[in-house]
Parts: C-alpha cells; structure tokens; sequence
C-alpha cells in the first residue's frame, strides 16, 4: 500500500527553524513528483512547494519562497522541508503528499500530517 | 481571498443529490488547467475524490463526479450519505502565481 509518514513537526519561536521529513513506502518513490501542502489551524488548504522526480523542477508558493526549502533522497525515499524565518503565520499541519510520474498538478496520496506552530 | 470561489456551505437530506461549485479565471481554469476535488472528512487528511476534471479513483463510489466548462468547475454528489459529511476542496494551477491554488473550501451538512 503507498505510504508517506511525515515527522518533524513541533513548537519554534518566530525567527526560527524547522526541518520536516516525510518517510515514503509502497510506491517507486524516485518515479514521482513529491509536495508539501498546509493547513492552518481552522483554514483551508495551501500548497507550499512542489518538486519533481529526479529534483529538476522545484515550485514555491510566494508565500515561503527565499524561506523554505524542498528536498528529497530518492536512495531514502523520502522528502524533506527545510523551514527557516519561521513566522506565526506558518503555524500549521504540513502535509507531504505524492504527485504524478509525469506533468501534473495534483496529489493522490497524502499523509496524516505533521504540526508546527511558531510562538511570536 | 482564493482564486478559485467556492461556496462556504451546502447541505442536503440523505438520498439527494448536491451540487459544489469551483469558479476560477482565464488563469486558471480558463486557461485549460485540469480541476481536481478533495474531501477532507473532520480530524483526518484530504484524500482524492476527482482528478483531471471527471475521474474517479479506483474504488470511489460512481455517486460522486466532476465535470468542468470554461472557468468554472463541479463536483456532484447523488444518494447523499451521512458519512459524505465533509469539507471538499477544488484545485487547481495558476499560470500567473506559477502554482497550485486551492478553493476556500464547502463544508457539506447532511442533514
């Protein structure tokens, strides 16, 4: 069964950092694009960051761009977002979530989610 | 504000037949973008529900589909069901944010 984990998740002061990771299993990993999408507290859904599968093409949201930053480990399966200049506006569940083996702009597999909330 | 507009709330009797509306722009939708819909049920993650405009994952049942016509988009639900209770999410790309953009989000009621 196709499975992404996330963890990293926690409590940061504003200004600080944060690296969540997302464990990915069932699937061939390095054949597909991997996102990261947000969910405040209450609040609909955000897209954050996409990247493809050989790591090529990377997609910000402007909201985080020049802040975070997407990465993965093919080897490991697993994605990764780097979380700096945190903002309280950040607070959030990320979820990791599986793209497409080719062009496309959707997730069909998600995670559960991991929480970070920043404290200003 | 989202670029794509959908309506806070809706709400149907069990058995009957709901409607969900995604209004986006020549950005968008317009610009030939395909839609995608999620349903996100209370304290779980979203899961997909329609992808490219009308297709269904594997298993999901044929009471939901999708359809899709110059800026706007839809997603069906016949033979409502107590457990169709739920918040769906269009989504879409934006050729002038360069990215993905979600609808605000409908809460369904099944009353």
């Amino acid at each position: 069964d196709v499975q992404v984990v996330e963890s990293g998740g926690g409590l940061v002061k504003a200004g600080g950092s944060l690296r969540l990771s997302c464990a990915a299993s069932g699937f061939t990993f390095s054949s597909y694009s991997m996102n990261w999408v947000r969910q405040a507290p209450g609040k609909g859904l955000e897209w954050v960051s996409s990247m493809s599968s050989g790591s090529r093409y990377i997609y910000y949201a402007d909201s985080v761009k020049g802040r975070f930053s997407i990465s993965r480990d093919n080897a490991k399966n697993s994605l990764y977002l780097q979380m700096n200049s945190l903002r309280a506006e950040d607070t959030a569940v990320y979820y990791c979530a599986r793209g497409c083996r080719g062009d496309c702009y959707m997730s069909d597999y998600w995670g559960q989610g991991t929480l970070v909330t920043v404290s200003s | 504000q989202s670029l794509l507009t959908q309506p806070p709330s809706v709400s149907g009797a069990p058995g009957q037949r709901v409607t969900i509306s995604c209004t986006g722009s020549s950005s968008n939708i317009g610009a030939g973008y395909d839609v995608h819909w999620y349903q996100q049920l209370p304290g779980t993650a979203p899961k997909l529900l329609i992808y490219g405009n009308t297709n269904r994952p594997s298993g999901l049942p044929d009471r939901f589909s999708g359809s899709k016509s110059d800026t706007s988009a839809s997603l069906a639900i016949t033979g409502l069901q107590a457990e169709d209770e739920a918040d769906y999410y269009c989504q879409s790309y934006d050729r002038s944010l360069s990215g993905w953009v979600f609808g605000g989000g409908t809460k369904l009621t099944v009353l």
